[in-house]
């Protein structure tokens, strides 16, 4: 099945600047990538996801970027704010035939982003 | 819009009880939802897809007469722990899948902690 794995566990970063989380994928059939942001005590929030047909996409300050061929996408936050402080979580769903991960998310493990005012 | 209710957000049982949950599209319909199971600091874990009208698929290891799921509606799905025990305390989270191809958003409703004393 899928497998995902995210970089780093850990981010802390001051206000004003980037902040750049990467992930890898393991079933090249997978082409549906969403970020998710989780705030202390409540569900994962979607904010922003990209199909395989494109190779970049953009929402305001936040930023996807995905290389097919080497199977990783990172998401990329310009002008942090203390605001943005949470888990976030890149997924992917499996798409290769007959496996156990067909149409279902996988989670990364999970980054935690602290940004200091 | 994709809003997800989940309800309730907190239980607090004796050992024993059975406990309800409901996972609730308010503004579109959901012929797929998903039950996540999370523990602190840790990523999602599914375990179980619901399909509306039809019988869940669980993922392996997860006991499918401990968690038992009912998709009646395209709006609605629960997930009810039968004889909960503290060893299922955790944080329970519900998915709903907008469309219907299988690479189509998840939203997610805020997640019911669930405590067994």
């Amino acid at each position: 099945g899928e497998n995902v794995e995210q970089h780093p566990s850990t981010l802390s970063v001051q206000e004003g600047d980037s902040a750049v989380i990467k992930c890898t994928y393991s079933d090249s059939a997978s082409n549906y990538f969403p970020w998710y942001k989780q705030e202390l005590g409540k569900g994962p929030q979607l904010i922003i996801d990209i199909r395989s047909n494109v190779g970049e996409k953009k929402d305001q300050r936040i930023a996807v970027t995905l290389n097919k061929t080497a199977k990783h996408f990172s998401l990329h936050i310009t002008e942090t704010q203390p605001e943005d402080s949470a888990v976030y979580f890149c997924a992917a769903v499996g798409l290769g035939a007959g496996g156990t991960s067909y149409g279902k998310l996988t989670f990364g493990q999970g980054t935690i982003l602290t940004v200091h005012p | 819009g994709a809003v997800v209710s989940q309800h309730p957000s907190w239980v607090i049982c004796k050992s024993g009880t059975s406990v309800k949950i409901e996972c609730r599209s308010l503004d579109f319909q959901a012929t797929t939802m998903f039950w996540y199971r999370q523990f602190p600091k840790q990523s999602l874990m599914l375990m179980a897809t619901s399909n509306e009208g039809s019988k869940a698929t669980y993922e392996q290891g997860v006991e499918k007469d401990k968690f038992l799921i009912n998709h009646a509606s395209l709006t609605l799905s629960t997930l009810t722990v039968t004889s909960a025990h503290p060893e299922d305390s955790s944080f329970y989270i519900c998915s709903a899948r907008q469309g219907g191809g299988v690479n189509q958003p998840q939203h997610f409703g805020d997640g019911t902690r669930l405590s067994i004393l």
